[in-house]
């Protein structure tokens, strides 16, 4: 799996867009970005995954470059209850080891 | 009808004793997880099972020794704990190997005193 790179913590107003940043540069061709979060206490929970292009679904939008080295999670009208830890995974593919490799991940603090 | 159920909850237990954590799945996946979040919060797999065969193994202490009695079920033993086996542990199911969306069970938080 290709190593992610994400900011540690960032802060949102309630109501207002999260955008939630990730490297993965060394991600290869045929692997996928997903995302999930971790809200305080539960279990991860998956969000939404991507490949080549842009994703939406009823939790979020994930944007990926073109080039594929970076994306972004959009959470359109931030919640308290968005409050976690968003972690970014790339892997996948036919270099899936059938794990989900778990970084630090990015704690959002949505503010009312 | 939750889809994945881990019991117990929290788990108190002193140091030596042998404990068991269960976890149930039914959502008719075929590949189930254990994972370990430690103190500092890092999510590591310790076991994978795929129709009740291993097919991860961690380099976790053989003092852990999960059991699939069939695909839907996924218990963890642990023989002689220590203080540094206390931890939240998580159950997983995916509807196959290799799968991206993995459904998570709501944890095990285990205290060795």
């Amino acid at each position: 799996d290709a190593k992610t790179t994400q900011p540690p913590s960032m802060d949102c107003a309630e109501g207002r867009a999260a955008n939630l940043p990730c490297n993965h540069s060394t991600i290869s061709g045929n692997e996928y970005v997903y995302w999930y979060r971790q809200i305080h206490s539960q279990g991860p929970q998956y969000i939404i995954h991507g490949l080549k292009n842009n994703e939406t679904n009823e939790m979020a939008s994930l944007i990926i470059t073109e080039d594929r080295k970076s994306s972004t999670l959009i959470l359109p009208h931030a919640t308290l209850r968005d409050t976690a830890v968003y972690y970014c995974i790339a892997g996948g593919g036919s270099s899936n080891t059938g794990k989900l490799i778990f970084g630090q991940g990015t704690t959002l603090q949505v503010k009312p | 009808d939750t889809a994945v159920s881990q019991t117990p909850k929290y788990l108190v237990t002193q140091m030596g004793n042998d404990k068991s954590i269960k976890c149930e799945q039914n959502l008719g996946h075929d590949t189930m997880y254990w994972y370990k979040q430690d103190s500092k919060k890092f999510l590591k797999i310790m076991f994978s099972y795929n129709n009740k065969e291993l097919i991860i193994n961690e380099t976790v202490p053989n003092r852990f020794s999960p059991k699939s009695p069939d695909k839907a079920h996924l218990n963890l033993h642990i023989n002689s704990l220590e203080l540094g086996d206390s931890a939240v542990y998580f159950c997983a199911s995916s509807p196959r190997d290799r799968s991206i969306q993995w459904t998570f069970g709501s944890g095990t938080r285990l205290t060795v005193v």
